[in-house]
């Protein structure tokens, strides 16, 4: 149980593109989802933290109008990437909070590696 | 503001030999506690975590981990390490519902 996925596991991208990674809870209802990005070598960096139905909390220092964060149902998040640069390569990564959970307990998708040629 | 230190950024044993790879917290009161791995171009997996209770808890893959109040640490540890176990590790704390707050992370690699 608790399974959270990640689409798509790579992305290669021109620069000015925009990219959307969808992050879906597959076995659970997820009111809470996280968007990490992490670099080579390095820990996790919350970006931003997504309630369902309403407007996410981004990190300080990050974009909100780069990295749009939409969750629109208890099982699926999206975080598009607006005219990305080769800057943002990165991977990112997602996670999942169950439902009522009282811990903070967080499941995590696979990643997305993003290239931005 | 809580933090994490994981003083090892890389450990290399050999198969067979016992691990522990060491997490100190800063924090206040007693928070949640996680360790997490990862392989190469993969997302985290709970290995366990400690909320309240018993202070060693028992993971996956044979894993476990001693909370030790009086020191601020959560070390991870494992009595017979396999080849499979080389990954990167991570611990991270939390309260409440604040953001989780992940260590720099422990590179293991495992000797034939």
């Amino acid at each position: 149980g608790a399974v959270v996925s990640q689409h798509p596991s790579r992305v290669i991208c021109k620069s000015g593109t925009s990219v959307k990674i969808e992050c879906r809870s597959l076995d659970f209802q997820a009111t809470t989802m996280f968007w990490y990005r992490q670099f080579p070598k390095q820990s996790l960096m919350l970006m931003a933290t997504s309630n369902e139905g309403s407007k996410a909390t981004y990190e300080q220092g990050v974009e909100k109008d780069k990295f749009l964060i939409n969750h629109a149902s208890l099982t699926l998040s999206t975080l598009t990437v607006t005219s990305a640069h080769p800057e943002d390569s990165s991977f990112y990564i997602c996670s999942a909070r169950l439902a009522g959970d009282s811990y903070n307990e967080q499941f995590f998708g696979p990643g997305t590696r993003l290239t931005v040629l | 503001a809580q933090s994490v230190t994981q003083p090892d950024i890389h450990i290399t044993v050999s198969e067979g030999a016992s691990l522990e790879l060491r997490c100190n917290y800063s924090y206040g009161a007693t928070p949640y506690l996680f360790w997490y791995v990862q392989s190469p171009g993969q997302g985290l997996q709970l290995l366990l975590k400690y909320f309240s209770g018993d202070t060693l808890v028992q993971g996956i893959k044979g894993f476990e981990a001693e909370f030790k109040r009086s020191q601020s640490s959560f070390n991870l540890r494992k009595p017979s390490v396999h080849w499979s176990d080389a990954a990167e590790y991570f611990c991270a704390v939390a309260r409440g519902y604040q953001k989780v707050t992940f260590g720099t992370g422990t590179k293991l690699q495992v000797i034939p």
